[in-house]
């Protein structure tokens, strides 16, 4: 079973579509979470981190359900620079290494 | 915004010869770590470094890599002698603290193309 896995997509939207995307992990001891977004051949961008409780960061929400071992993450208002490809992460313990998900790829269309 | 930076940003050898990457952290930041993609890939662990010393490393890291922090400011990932697997982006990060909840930033990476 992969450790992080997400659906890849890709997912075409309209302008200002709410999309959804799921992710799941497979070690129940995992720490933190985080969504990261990357550009085509670009770095690895913090999005937001992932809080037990669910977070909100403007149109981005993100969900947590450690007894499913599944993170989620909806954005509402879809913009066209919205498109990328949406990146799962696990931190697994103290040591800092990140495991990633393969990604979900976004595309919104005019 | 303080932000990670790597040199060179696309680096072509040829197989079997020597190279390092190069990576100048966040002023800060005490823990460092590289990460690699390959082409249509995810993102991969390849080692975490702090107090001078490797912290973890995964299974790729193995004796053809190696890192130093060789003065205050840089960050090196050297391979020995290049693969054509190689062929990857090589991604430094870095934090403040070890804790597993500081997200890692990330520099914009180097290409490694290995002929």
């Amino acid at each position: 079973r992969k450790e992080v896995e997400q659906d890849p997509g890709p997912f075409n939207v309209p302008e200002g579509a709410t999309v959804a995307f799921n992710c799941t992990y497979s070690n129940s001891a995992s720490q933190s979470f985080f969504w990261y977004r990357q550009d085509c051949r670009k770095e690895p961008k913090l999005l937001m981190s992932v809080y037990s409780s669910g977070n909100e960061d403007g149109r981005f929400t993100a969900q947590l359900n450690r007894a499913s071992q599944y993170i989620s993450l909806l954005i509402r208002d879809s913009k066209l620079s919205d498109s990328a490809t949406y990146l799962c992460v696990v931190n697994e313990g103290n040591t800092g290494k990140l495991i990633f998900g393969q990604g979900t790829t976004l595309q919104v269309k005019p | 915004e303080p932000e990670v930076t790597q040199t060179p940003s696309h680096q072509v050898t040829q197989m079997g010869q020597e190279v390092i990457l190069r990576c100048v952290p966040i002023s800060n930041h005490l823990y460092f770590y590289w990460y690699r993609q390959i082409l249509g890939q995810k993102v991969e662990f390849l080692v975490s470094f702090y107090n001078n010393e490797i912290s973890e490393k995964s299974e790729i890291f193995d004796d053809q890599f190696s890192v130093e922090r060789p003065d205050g400011s840089n960050f090196t990932l050297k391979i020995r002698s290049t693969k054509l697997e190689d062929s990857a982006m090589y991604f430094c990060a870095s934090t403040y603290a070890g804790y597993s909840n500081q997200p890692q930033h990330f520099g914009d990476g180097t290409r490694l193309s290995i002929l």
